[in-house]
């Protein structure tokens, strides 16, 4: 069965540094997602993409965030200078078409020191 | 207001036993989506059953299903027949509305399958 593929799975970066987490979504699928999960917490939504846009962005999608689909295939998150607040787990998930399931991927877990 | 509400932080059940985990919604939006996923320790989130706010039936998915209480806001997941395997993080997640719309998902619930 085709699946949502991140890398890495974890990440362990100082505080001040860019990361880029990357993803792999289902190749027929349309939508894009980044998740994230603070640990102990609940999952929390940052940007949705669609259409090689972003079609919606929560509150903690500031401008150290920002995603980017430079190939047919790749579906990545920068986040520019981290800092310790952003380690938690994040989550990668496309899904096929308006009302389909969201499909996530195993997530990457970030640490920042 | 919280869009998604599960009252349950943490749930026992005995292997082989149905169990029903809790989940209410708020929304205005006629049309919306309701969503259960998975979450063992490993950290995956995996999609069990999705609910559409206009299905006439509860949705079932083998040993998962829906309790679907249209008037009550409400979405159970009711897990029957528990295995060990079982045991996880389980959360619910409502989309509002159609399109590319996020999830909002509520704080989860832990479930211990007791051997």
């Amino acid at each position: 069965e085709p699946e949502v593929t991140q890398t890495p799975s974890h990440q362990v970066t100082q505080m001040g540094q860019e990361v880029i987490l990357r993803c792999v979504p289902i190749s027929n699928h349309l939508y894009f997602y980044w998740y994230r999960q603070i640990l102990g917490q609940k999952v929390e939504f940052l940007v949705s993409f669609y259409n090689n846009e972003i079609s919606e962005k929560s509150e903690i999608f500031d401008d150290q965030f920002s995603v980017e689909r430079p190939d047919g295939s790749n579906f990545t998150l920068k986040i520019r200078s981290t800092k310790l607040e952003d380690s938690a787990m994040y989550f990668c998930a496309s899904k096929a078409g308006i009302n389909s399931p969201l499909h996530f991927g195993n997530g990457t877990r970030l640490t920042v020191t | 207001a919280q869009k998604i509400t599960q009252t349950q932080p943490g749930m026992f059940v005995q292997e082989k036993e149905a169990v029903t985990l809790d989940c209410t919604y708020d929304t205005s939006d006629p049309s919306y989506g309701l969503f259960w996923y998975k979450q063992p320790s490993s950290g995956e989130m995996i999609f069990l059953i999705y609910q559409g706010s206009y299905d006439q039936q509860n949705a079932t998915e083998g040993r998962y299903s829906l309790n679907f209480q249209k008037a009550r806001k409400s979405a159970n997941l009711v897990i029957s027949a528990s295995q060990l395997g079982d045991s996880a993080m389980y959360f619910c997640a409502m989309r509002e509305g159609t399109g590319a719309n996020n999830l909002f998902f509520g704080t989860g619930t832990r479930l211990t399958v007791i051997p």
